[in-house]
């Protein structure tokens, strides 16, 4: 039982370029996020997702794309990679429903530098 | 909307030192509160929560009470350890609105000194 599994671990991008970034549950757990960690900033939501077919966007949505075809799967595309994408990206998922006070399972991250 | 305030660090304390985080928050309805806590390399863990007014969360000897009257969740612990440096993230979800996203603060950062 993995958890929660995103891939690459680490990542150098050249401006300009596109990348996915994989994140990946075995729980079975209908909502999923992404979210970017930068110093003095916390996490801040990029995009989210209820179920399969269903995203919305978060705080901080620019420059990053999702879609949500199966349950088990959530990549965060970036289409034209930007210095300022340079961060640490968590996927979380929660249990079933609305309820937060299930909590959340991260991933391990991603650590992403655009050059 | 809602938003979380955090004390700025970083934290150094000694082994056994008394530790406290303070959290406030602004939210127009009645939010959950957590504390997560980011070990080195690693991901976020939840450390614990509260869901309501005067609700006490406790874990691994961290507390943390949801005072609704001053919108606090200050973190607490009686004898710190070295294994506890870690950062420490407050974060509210309002379960009315938006998805029941989480809203984190900045993070506060603490080192235990042996």
């Amino acid at each position: 039982n993995a958890g929660v599994t995103q891939t690459p671990k680490f990542q150098v991008l050249k401006t300009g370029q596109s990348m996915t970034l994989q994140c990946a549950q075995d729980m079975n757990h209908e909502y999923m996020s992404w979210y970017r960690q930068d110093p003095g900033m916390g996490l801040r939501l990029i995009h989210y997702s209820v179920g399969a077919g269903i995203t919305d966007l978060g705080e901080v949505p620019n420059g990053y794309n999702v879609s949500r075809s199966t349950t088990e799967d959530f990549p965060l595309r970036l289409l034209s990679a930007a210095p300022s994408q340079t961060s640490v990206y968590f996927c979380a998922v929660r249990r079933p429903g609305q309820n937060p006070n299930y909590g959340y399972t991260f991933g391990s991250g991603t650590r992403l530098t655009v050059v | 909307g809602n938003s979380v305030t955090q004390m700025e660090g970083p934290v150094t304390l000694s082994e056994e030192a008394f530790l406290t985080i303070n959290c406030t928050y602004t939210a127009t309805g009645y939010p959950s509160l957590f504390w997560y806590v980011q070990y080195p390399g690693e991901g976020l863990q939840l450390l614990l929560k509260a869901t309501k007014a005067d609700d006490k969360g406790s874990n691994k000897g961290f507390e943390a009470t949801y005072r609704k009257e001053t919108t606090s969740f200050h973190l607490e612990k009686g004898s710190v350890q070295v294994s506890d440096s870690a950062v420490y993230f407050c974060a509210l979800s309002d379960q009315r609105g938006s998805q029941g996203n989480l809203i984190f603060g900045k993070g506060t950062k603490l080192s235990v000194k042996p």
